[in-house]
C-alpha cells in the first residue's frame, strides 16, 4: 500500500513537500516514482528514485529538474518528492508509484492533489 | 525525449466487441511498454508490463503484443466495466513518456 500525504493549496513561487509512506512489500527493494496528472489531462512522469543497489540515483522530468528533489528513507518506508519554484501549471493529482524488479509502475498510491494558484 | 503517439484518441464499442488499441514510439524501446487503465476519478490501474506480460490478477481478455516501435493492447470481448482510458508508457529511457490516452466509450 502506498499512502501519499503533504498536498494542499500553494502560492507561484512557493514550496510544498509530498510524503509517500509505504507498507506491505519490502520497501528497499523496488525504484519509486511520482506521476502526475493535471486536471482533465493525461498522466505525465515526474522523476525516480532508485533503490539502494542502485545507489538511490535520481532521474526527472524535464518539466521539474533543477525545482523538484526525490529523496527516499529506507528506515521509514517512504520516499519524498520537494517541489520548489512552483507554478500554476504544476497543479495536478501527484501519485506515489513503485516498480519491483523486473516489472514497472506496478502500484499506485491514491494520489494527493496539489493547486498552486494565488 | 522519446513520443509515444496513441491511436485512437477515442473509440466507442459494444459489450462482446474485440477492441484494438495502438501506440507507436517515435524510437525503437524493445519491449519496454506498459499498459494502464484508468476510470473517472480512479487511480491508474497496471494492466500489462514488457508489451505482453499480464499484471497479476488482470483478465485474460486483456493482451499485449509488439516490439520495436509499434504495439497493441487488444480486449478480446469487452466487459461493461472496461469502459475507461487507457494509457501506454515507455521506460526503455528517460524521461519516461506516457501515450496521450485512448478513451473507450460505450456504442
Amino acid at each position: 500500500q502506498l499512502v501519499e500525504s503533504g498536498g494542499g493549496l500553494v502560492q507561484p513561487g512557493g514550496s510544498l513537500s509530498l510524503s509517500c509512506a509505504a507498507s506491505g512489500f519490502t520497501f528497499s527493494d523496488p525504484h519509486m516514482d511520482w506521476v502526475r496528472q493535471a486536471p482533465g489531462k493525461g498522466l505525465e512522469w515526474v522523476g525516480r528514485v532508485r533503490n539502494k543497489v542502485n545507489s538511490y540515483t535520481t532521474e526527472y522530468a524535464a518539466s521539474v529538474k533543477d525545482r523538484f528533489t526525490i529523496s527516499r528513507d529506507d528506515s521509514k518506508n517512504s520516499v519524498y518528492l520537494q517541489m520548489n519554484s512552483l507554478r500554476t501549471e504544476d497543479t495536478a493529482v501527484y501519485y506515489c508509484v513503485k516498480s519491483r524488479v523486473g516489472n514497472v509502475f506496478d502500484a499506485w498510491g491514491r494520489g494527493t492533489v496539489v493547486t498552486v494558484s494565488s | 525525449d522519446i513520443q509515444m503517439t496513441q491511436s485512437p484518441s477515442a473509440m466507442s464499442a459494444s459489450v462482446g466487441d474485440r477492441v484494438t488499441i495502438t501506440c507507436r514510439a517515435s524510437q525503437g524501446i524493445s519491449n519496454s511498454l506498459a499498459w494502464f487503465q484508468q476510470k473517472p476519478g480512479k487511480v491508474p490501474k497496471p494492466l500489462i508490463y514488457a508489451a505482453s506480460t499480464l499484471q497479476s490478477g488482470v483478465p485474460s481478455r486483456f493482451s499485449g503484443s509488439g516490439s520495436g516501435t509499434e504495439f497493441t493492447l487488444t480486449i478480446s470481448s469487452l466487459q461493461p466495466e472496461d469502459f475507461a482510458t487507457y494509457y501506454c508508457l515507455q521506460y526503455k529511457s528517460y524521461p519516461f513518456t506516457f501515450g496521450q490516452g485512448t478513451k473507450l466509450e460505450i456504442k
